[in-house]
C-alpha cells in the first residue's frame, strides 16, 4: 500500500563509472515513468514504459542511458560511463492506467545522483 | 515544446490571492499541475482536458483556454502550505509524455 518508492536515495560516484537507479512503482499500476531535475530546474522526461515496454524513449540524453522494466514493477535506469552533466535527481512516476494524458502520475521521493 | 510559465516567481503575504500561468506553442489535450515543496517530490493538483473546463481543489482551481492553448492556476486566500513550486505539464494530442514547464516558485509570507 505504500507509495513509490526509489533506491538509492542519494548517489556519489565518479566520472566514468556506471550507476543503476531503481524505482519501484505502486502496486499494479501500468504506466512507469523517469524524469531527470537538476538543480532549480523543471521536470524533463526521460523514458514511460507501458507494461514492460517502453513505447517512448525519447527524453533519453545519450546512448549511455537506459532503462527496463520487469515483471510490471521494478524499472532500472541504468548510466553508464557517467559524466558531471548527469549530476541531478532522477524521478520516477508510476499511475495506474497508461495514457499520460489523463491520469494523475505519483512520484516517488527521486535519487540525488552527484558526479565528481 | 517546453510550455512557458509566468511568473518565474510570487511573492505574497499570507491571505493574498495569485494567478500562474503556462502557454503552449502547440495545440494541447490536457494540462496537469503539480506543486513541489523543497525536497520533495511533486503531488498532484488537477488535470484539465480540452473543453475549457474549470476544475477546483480547495482554494486552488485552474482553468484551461484551448484557443489560446493556455492553462491558468488560481489560489484564493493563500495559506502558508501553498509555498512551493507549481509546475504545469502539458500534453499533446496524441502523446503519452508529460513535458512540464520549468516552474513558478510561490512564497507566502505570514
Amino acid at each position: 500500500g505504500a507509495g513509490v518508492s526509489q533506491s538509492p536515495s542519494n548517489k556519489v560516484t565518479e566520472k566514468g563509472k556506471d550507476v543503476e537507479l531503481r524505482c519501484d512503482p505502486i502496486s499494479g499500476h501500468t504506466a512507469l515513468y523517469w524524469y531527470r531535475q537538476r538543480l532549480g530546474q523543471g521536470l524533463e522526461f526521460l523514458i514511460y514504459f507501458q507494461g514492460n515496454s517502453a513505447p517512448d524513449k525519447s527524453g533519453l540524453p545519450s546512448d549511455r542511458f537506459s532503462a527496463e522494466r520487469t515483471g510490471e514493477s521494478v524499472s532500472t535506469l541504468t548510466i553508464q560511463r557517467t559524466q558531471q552533466e548527469d549530476s541531478a535527481v532522477y524521478l520516477c512516476a508510476s499511475s495506474l492506467l497508461a495514457g499520460a494524458a489523463v491520469n494523475e502520475q505519483f512520484f516517488g521521493p527521486g535519487t540525488r545522483l552527484t558526479v565528481l | 515544446q517546453q510550455p512557458v510559465q509566468s511568473p518565474q516567481a510570487v511573492i505574497l503575504r499570507e491571505g493574498e490571492d495569485a494567478v500562474i500561468n503556462c502557454s503552449s506553442s502547440k495545440a494541447l489535450y490536457s494540462v496537469h499541475w503539480y506543486r513541489q515543496k523543497h525536497g520533495e517530490a511533486p503531488v498532484f493538483l488537477m488535470i484539465l482536458l480540452k473543453g475549457g473546463e474549470q476544475k477546483g481543489h480547495e482554494k486552488i482551481s485552474a482553468s484551461f483556454n484551448e484557443k489560446k492553448q493556455q492553462s491558468s492556476l488560481y489560489l484564493t486566500a493563500s495559506q502558508l502550505s501553498y509555498s512551493g513550486t507549481y509546475f504545469c505539464g502539458t500534453v499533446f494530442q496524441g502523446a503519452q509524455k508529460l513535458v512540464f514547464g520549468q516552474g513558478t516558485r510561490l512564497t507566502i509570507n505570514p
